[in-house]
């Protein structure tokens, strides 16, 4: 069964880079069916499209985080990552990795558990 | 596109059945609207697809419908496990958007 496990630092200080990894099990990243997406929450809040990559490296943003995110992926470790430069503390909250389903679905049918990032000095 | 959920919360009891809608600024293809529900701590699950086709393993007393800007999710009979937040989400345009989420509590 595919998991997805988010990793990386819980705290980035103001004005840095966030960086997180999703590496995805149980299944093969570069499969033509999926999407491969980064979702965020901050606390008490909704859900916020980030961006997502397919597996050809093609990428597609939320644009007003465009200018400040890069998603890539690494198929030979059967992960994707996700950086967010310039972070404030607008940028706190729980980010979930996520496989959009495209043949069928269209939609983010399996999720990582998340992870939290607090932006402080 | 910006999606509305109304209301922003529900108190209901167990058995009860609750209608949760989700208004689209402009159309949306019923092949790009999803359901998910979140409970607290947890990831968000796919409830619904498609506008009305239940994902793997979720009970029939899930149910989508609705087209163009209007789309609704049913639960015909709450159950203790079905009180959480509930979102919409629409992937046929960009940025794909999700509804701000109709909360359900337990009255």
């Amino acid at each position: 069964q595919l998991q997805l496990l988010e990793s990386g630092p819980g705290l980035v200080k103001p004005s840095e880079t966030l960086s997180l990894t999703c590496t995805v099990s149980g299944g093969s990243i570069s499969s033509p069916t999926y999407y491969w997406g980064w979702i965020r929450q901050a606390p008490g809040k909704g859900l916020e499209w980030i961006g997502s990559i397919y597996y050809s490296g093609s990428t597609y943003f939320n644009p007003p985080l465009t200018s400040r995110v890069t998603i890539t992926i690494d198929k030979s470790k059967n992960q994707f990552s996700l950086k967010l430069n310039s972070v404030t503390a607008a940028d706190t909250g729980v980010y979930f990795c996520a496989r959009l389903e495209w043949d069928e679905l269209r939609a983010f049918d399996i999720w990582g558990q998340g992870t939290m990032v607090t932006v402080s000095s | 596109i910006v999606l509305t959920q109304s209301p922003g919360t529900l108190s209901l009891s167990p058995g009860e059945r609750v209608a949760l809608s989700c208004r689209a600024s402009h159309s949306v293809s019923t092949r790009f609207l999803a359901w998910y529900q979140q409970r607290p701590g947890q990831a968000p699950r796919l409830l619904i697809y498609g506008a009305a086709n239940r994902a793997a393993g979720i009970p029939d007393r899930f149910s989508g419908t609705g087209s163009g800007t209007d789309f609704t999710l049913t639960i015909s009979r709450l159950e203790p496990e079905d009180f959480a937040v509930y979102y919409c989400h629409q992937y046929a345009t960009s940025p794909y958007s999700f509804g701000q989420g109709t909360k359900v509590e337990i009255k």
